[in-house]
């Protein structure tokens, strides 16, 4: 089955710890991002890639940093720097740029 | 820069009763629109798109939409909503070529019994 999956599921970190949510897709599309989704907010950009190697900041990238060495894994660092980072993130891919994304299931990281 | 706005954050609606999302867009370049839901804890999945050509769009589960380049508006509908419908919907704009979009504050439809 094509997917996008994201693990964990659930994720707790400590205050001051840098943290790395996995995503992978088997769709062998180009172009995957990463939003950020808060309570009647709706979704934020953090970052999006359109091709292997290469990434850009969306709206909301700072404290975040991601790579993308292969096609189907953008995974997503959470750094220290990130002043509040409790919320819900959804990994996203789509092709060509422009056509629906398909999204993960979420990871929901809450930090204690 | 594009921008969408949900015009209702909650519309409750009785099981079998019509249903309308709002939803507006800002954008100086032609557009493609989306809709999308989210259920519970749970990534969202494409209910409907529009592209190009046939201004109304039709969907997965009975939605459909029309899109009004006028009055820059892609409202959703459902002649009749049942309890399964209630969920978060989100509208969606993308612009360039990097298909980036910008997302809606959602709309949550509660449909009662």
């Amino acid at each position: 089955d094509g997917g996008i999956t994201q693990s964990p599921k659930y994720l707790f970190r400590k205050e001051g710890q840098n943290v790395t949510l996995s995503c992978e897709q088997n769709l062998n599309h180009d172009a995957m991002y990463w939003y950020r989704q808060d309570p009647g907010q709706g979704l934020r950009l953090i970052y999006y890639s359109q091709i292997v190697n290469d990434f850009q900041k969306g709206d909301i990238a700072e404290g975040y940093s991601v790579s993308r060495e292969k096609k189907e894994s953008f995974p997503l660092t959470v750094t220290s720097a990130q002043k509040n980072p409790t919320a819900f993130y959804l990994c996203a891919s789509s092709s060509p740029p422009g056509a629906e994304a398909f999204f993960g299931q979420g990871t929901r990281l809450t930090v204690v | 820069a594009q921008s969408v706005t949900q015009l209702d954050s909650q519309v409750p609606v009785f099981e079998e009763a019509p249903v309308e999302l709002r939803c507006n867009y800002s954008s100086s370049v032609s557009v493609y629109l989306f809709w999308y839901v989210q259920y519970p804890n749970q990534g969202l999945q494409l209910l409907l798109k529009y592209l190009s050509g046939s201004t109304l769009v039709k969907g997965i589960n009975g939605f459909e939409a029309e899109f009004n380049k006028s009055q820059t508006s892609f409202h959703l509908r459902k002649p009749s909503v049942h309890i399964s419908d209630t969920a978060e919907y989100f509208c969606a704009v993308t612009v360039d070529n990097a298909g980036k979009s910008t997302f809606g504050d959602g709309t949550t439809l509660t449909v009662k019994p």
